[in-house]
């Protein structure tokens, strides 16, 4: 398999812009995450997906941000309007889940690195 | 209560030394704790993992020691190499509640001196 692929890896945008990150995690998994990555404040999970159906978007920082999952092999993450504020390091993530009282490892992408002007 | 707290938040090391990282949590319900290693410009990766019904567990240079009465656990990679220069970040999830969501510490990263 080829792990979980996010596109594009790196965005640079003006500050207002639409902003849409791309996921396709691993076939078969049927958990996906969406993560932040900055340095002030670290791996933020943003939200999660469970069968495609979001689970918790309680990390989701602003009503700008937007995810959704189509479909068991497709996820965007989309802000509008971008702001400075919004530069990080985004991660896709996906995971199997086993029975109850097991937790699967998650899988990550490599990332898109946003940069907003 | 459902924060996992991770330190120091930089370490350098000696090659060939001892790298101990600590994590903290408060939620007593957490029953699974994994480390994930994450080289620059990509994503984490799992390291090792624990369950609290065992105390140490060991893969190679790297261990676990875990402390379910303080709430804390803590990675020792023995015998560090310039190659494990990375962030580290401790996690912890309720695997009995089976959400896959995990609660990830601030990070932690790693500089192995030659």
């Amino acid at each position: 398999d080829a792990g979980v692929i996010q596109s594009p890896r790196h965005e640079v945008t003006e500050m207002g812009q639409e902003v849409t990150l791309r996921c396709k995690p691993i076939s078969g998994h049927d958990y996906l995450f969406w993560y932040r990555q900055t340095m002030m404040r670290g791996l933020e999970l943003l939200i999660y997906f469970n069968n495609n159906v979001p689970i918790d978007d309680s990390g989701m920082p602003e009503d700008r941000f937007s995810a959704k999952m189509p479909n068991a092999s497709f996820s965007t993450l989309k802000i509008q309007p971008s702001e400075p504020r919004d530069s990080a390091v985004y991660f896709c993530a996906s995971s199997l889940a086993s029975l109850a009282g097991e937790t699967d490892t998650q899988y990550f992408g490599p990332g898109t690195r946003l940069t907003v002007l | 209560q459902q924060q996992v707290k991770q330190s120091p938040q930089s370490l350098i090391v000696q090659k060939g030394g001892i790298s101990i990282i600590n994590c903290a949590y408060e939620n007593t319900a957490f029953d699974y704790f994994p480390w994930y290693q994450q080289f620059p410009g990509k994503g984490p990766a799992l390291l090792i993992a624990i369950r609290p019904d065992v105390s140490e567990k060991k893969e190679g240079r790297f261990t676990i020691s875990f402390n379910k009465s303080a709430k804390q656990f803590s990675l020792h990679i023995m015998d560090s190499q310039p190659g494990d220069s990375a962030t580290y970040f401790c996690a912890a999830s309720m695997a009995e509640s089976n959400t896959g969501k995990l609660i990830f510490g601030q990070g932690t990263t790693l500089q192995v001196k030659p």
